[in-house]
């Protein structure tokens, strides 16, 4: 079956500081790859689409210069939160969309916590 | 704009019993419905796809229907067991002419098994 793995899985870093978290695809090729963010005991909240070679696509709400998305392969995507602050901590998952199909795959998580 | 709910939010049954897991959508329109476990801190475990054309899908103990005319899928759980207990999401992929099939999350379902 199709694997996304993310990395790290958890991570805790100073208010300021930037943090990076990758998302893959292990086994096949994602033109679109999807970020999402999860507060405790909430559902998860879309935050933007990335495909391959292209601008992410934000949702509402969502700053782009505070979210940095890079999707730079048909395997891999990278989400940076630059300047974290406290109120950045959450759960964020990524999925990937396998080309031709229209079944979402998700990564497994990465926790963030700022201090 | 899609909205997505589940009903109940939250549910506690002994062990053995069969239950159905609510969830509505207020865009008949998708492109297909998704369930997920989560388990707490945990990502997300697909269960079950449902392509817009299929009325319903079995896998294991678990069986969704959908009605895409009223809107609705149904999650039931036959036998339900302790390891069981998780969060259960419909996600609701609309359809899109730019093609991006991104899936928009209900609220949630939270189940506890009890033994």
């Amino acid at each position: 079956g199709a694997v996304v793995s993310q990395h790290p899985s958890r991570v805790i870093c100073k208010s300021g500081t930037s943090v990076k978290i990758e998302c893959r695809s292990l086994d096949f090729q994602a033109t679109t790859m999807f970020w999402y963010r999860q507060f405790p005991k909430k559902s998860l909240m879309l935050m933007a689409t990335s495909n391959e070679g292209s601008k992410a696509t934000y949702e509402q709400g969502v700053e782009k210069d505070k979210f940095l998305i890079n999707h730079a392969s048909l395997t891999l995507s990278t989400l940076t939160v630059t300047s974290a602050h406290p109120e950045d901590s959450s759960f964020y998952i990524c999925s990937a969309r396998r080309f031709v199909y229209n079944e979402q795959f998700f990564g497994p998580g990465t926790r963030l916590t700022v201090l | 704009k899609q909205e997505v709910t589940q009903i109940p939010a939250a549910l506690s049954v002994p062990e053995g019993e069969n239950l159905v897991l609510n969830c509505s959508f207020t865009d008949s329109a998708i492109y297909n419905l998704q369930w997920f476990r989560q388990d707490p801190g945990k990502g997300l475990t697909s269960l079950l796809l449902i392509q817009s054309s299929q009325r319903e899908q079995t896998s294991g103990r678990l069986n969704a229907s959908l009605d895409k005319s009223s809107g609705r899928s149904t999650l039931y759980i036959a036998a339900s067991q302790p390891g069981d207990s998780a969060t259960y999401l419909c996600a609701v992929g609309p359809q899109s002419t730019s093609g991006t099939y991104k899936y928009i999350f209900g609220t949630g379902t939270r189940l506890k098994v009890l033994a």
